[in-house]
């Protein structure tokens, strides 16, 4: 069945550090993915996509890399800041045109200053 | 350029009443989704409206229903509430449907 999972619900990581936060999907036919941070009692904040033509896409502090062979997804963020304490989310855009984005569980962030 | 906008933030509804919950799309953006988020769980896709007709639906019962509007505007209603859909309602927008979604805060909806 579709599924996006994450790897560790927790990360805790000293301030300054990159982090590396994991993410397995099931769904081969997906085409887009989606990394979203979310803050306690916000809605989720888009950080970066990647398409499934792509195997990395970079952004300002942040990278996403997509292993499409072991269906896998990873977020980095370099030089982790107490600000980027949050819940992270890898999603997964179900092929077609439903626009349908499938959550894995979600990963705590913890920056130690 | 506005985000998208959602109302009220907080709502308490007693088991059985009906709940409208409302959303304005970030400027220009014709597609709108809206998901459920229980707490500390990921969002779960409810429905998605494309220039003002449902386009996808995720597993959930009729009792959740949606419209949009020529503005592009949106709304969620459920009727016959229950202690289960006490959750995050998360409005969502997007330029077209290939494109990533920008979501707004949320309504917080607590079922007693």
């Amino acid at each position: 069945g579709e599924s996006v999972g994450l790897h560790l619900p927790t990360l805790s990581v000293q301030e300054g550090d990159n982090s590396i936060i994991n993410c397995a999907y099931s769904n081969s036919a997906s085409d887009y993915f989606i990394w979203y941070k979310q803050e306690s009692g916000k809605g989720p904040q888009f950080i970066i996509d990647i398409r499934s033509n792509m195997d990395k896409r970079q952004g300002q502090r942040v990278t996403v890399l997509l292993n499409k062979t072991v269906k896998h997804l990873s977020l980095q963020i370099a030089a982790t800041q107490p600000g980027d304490s949050a819940v992270y989310f890898c999603a997964e855009k179900v092929s077609g045109n439903t626009g349908k984005l499938i959550f894995g569980q979600g990963t705590t962030l913890q920056v130690k200053p | 350029e506005t985000g998208v906008t959602q109302s009220p933030t907080h709502l308490i509804k007693t088991r059985g009443q009906q709940v409208t919950l409302r959303c304005s799309s970030q400027s220009g953006h014709n597609t709108v989704s809206w998901y459920q988020q229980a707490l500390g769980q990921g969002p779960q896709f409810i429905f998605q409206y494309y220039r003002e007709e449902e386009n996808g639906r995720g597993n959930f019962p009729p009792r959740f229903s949606g419209l949009q509007f020529p503005n592009y505007s949106s709304e969620l209603n459920v009727n016959a509430l229950e202690l289960d859909d006490s959750a995050l309602y998360l409005c969502a927008s997007s330029l077209d449907q290939n494109y990533g979604y920008t979501f707004g805060s949320g309504t917080r909806l607590t079922v007693v």
